[in-house]
Parts: structure tokens; sequence; C-alpha cells
């Protein structure tokens, strides 16, 4: 059984285009993030939502919208999507939102051309 | 600004070697400290977490903390050639944030 899951696995769009990210887990956590890795491999945090509410919200576009239905998912849509966009998105989750490990996705290659 | 560095790398080491991993960190309110593994193409893997000052034993793998020098490492006792990976160090300071360290990629030589 998958803990955290992400679809789509591979996403390729052209530049000014719209596209969404979804994220599930069912790991029971109550707190979940999104992170980008570039092409340097460096990973970076861009959103954090614990138990739906948003309480980290990095310097990151505001093309970038997070969106929580409910504890177990977090979805990351992207407007006017721009080739500094194309990177590895990745989803995580862990427990309480504070000191515990965080549990990663398999990720999303995002590729904008 | 809180910083997390690692040893750049590449680190080769031979199969059934040591392999020793290298982090510091800036943020001296930091409490949570990580190790991860990264294999080319996947996701982050959690492989040790340390909290306290010491060392921490898990199987082949061992984490030292060292918060007065703001220091935090990983072994790699019997380096198996699946243990190459790219290794990230993370760290949770006072703000409840994971920041990152960029990687040390390690090459187990058979």
């Amino acid at each position: 059984d998958t803990a955290v899951s992400q679809t789509p696995k591979y996403l390729v769009t052209q530049m000014g285009n719209d596209k969404s990210i979804k994220c599930e887990q069912n790991l029971g956590h109550d707190t979940m993030y999104w992170y980008k890795q570039d092409s340097k491999k460096f990973l970076k945090i861009m959103f954090s939502y614990n138990n739906k509410e948003l309480i980290i919200n990095e310097t990151v576009p505001n093309r970038f919208s997070p969106k929580s239905p409910d504890k177990a998912h977090l979805n990351l849509h992207i407007n006017s999507l721009e080739l500094g966009d194309s990177a590895v998105y990745f989803c995580a989750s862990n427990v309480a939102g504070g000191t515990d490990g965080q549990y990663f996705g398999p990720g999303t290659r995002l590729t904008v051309t | 600004q809180k910083e997390v560095e690692q040893n750049s790398g590449p680190l080769s080491v031979p199969e059934g070697a040591i392999a020793s991993l290298n982090c510091t960190y800036s943020d001296r309110g930091s409490q949570s400290f990580f190790w991860y593994r990264q294999y080319s193409g996947k996701s982050p893997e959690l492989i040790m977490f340390i909290y306290s000052n010491g060392d921490k034993e898990d199987g082949r793998f061992t984490a030292q903390l060292n918060k007065a020098s703001q220091y935090v490492s990983l072994l790699i006792r019997d380096s198996q050639p699946s243990d190459s990976a790219t290794y990230l160090c993370a760290v949770i300071g006072n703000d409840y944030k994971l920041s990152f360290g960029a990687g040390t990629t390690v090459t187990v030589r058979a």
C-alpha cells in the first residue's frame, strides 16, 4: 500500500498553461507539505498544511496555490506555467508538523516547454 | 537565515569500507536532525533521525550529533553497492521548517 501518493508522475506542458498535482496520504498524518527539487537536486519547502490549515507559505510566486480539502489530501495548482517551474515536486507528510521526520511521495516531474 | 551545509562530494568508497558524511547547520535553535537517502530518480527516504547529543545506531548506520559544534554526521559501516545514493542532511529549527542540505553523493565501488 502506498503511504504518500502523487498524481501524475510526469507532467509535460507548455508555457502559460494551468496544471494541478494531487497528493494523498493514508498514514493518518496531520501535516502535509509541498517541496520543489530543482535541477541541482536542492530540496526547498514551498507550503505546509496542518489539518487543512496553511501554516507555512514560503516565498513562492502566487501562481502557485495549494488546496487541502481534508487532512489526507493536499493539491497544488499552478497558473500560467513558466519555464523555470520545471522541476520535481514532492509531497510529504508527518504526524504533528513539529519535529518528526517527513515521509515523501514519489514525486511529480514537471516539464514546461 | 538558516543554512544546512554538507561536504560536497562525490564520495567514493570501496565495498566494505566506512562512508563518513558530515553536515553543519547555522541555526542554534535547531532541535531535530535527519538523514535521508535519495536514489537517482526516486524520492527522499528517511533513514535516520537524532534529537539528542551523542550517537544513535541503527543497523549499519550511525548518526552522531554535537549541538555545541552544530554538527551532525552519518557513518555507513560495511558499505554495499546498494548504498550508492545521495544522502541529504535535514534540520528542523524553532520555526518547524525542515531545511535540507544540498546532499552528498556516495558511490560504493564493488
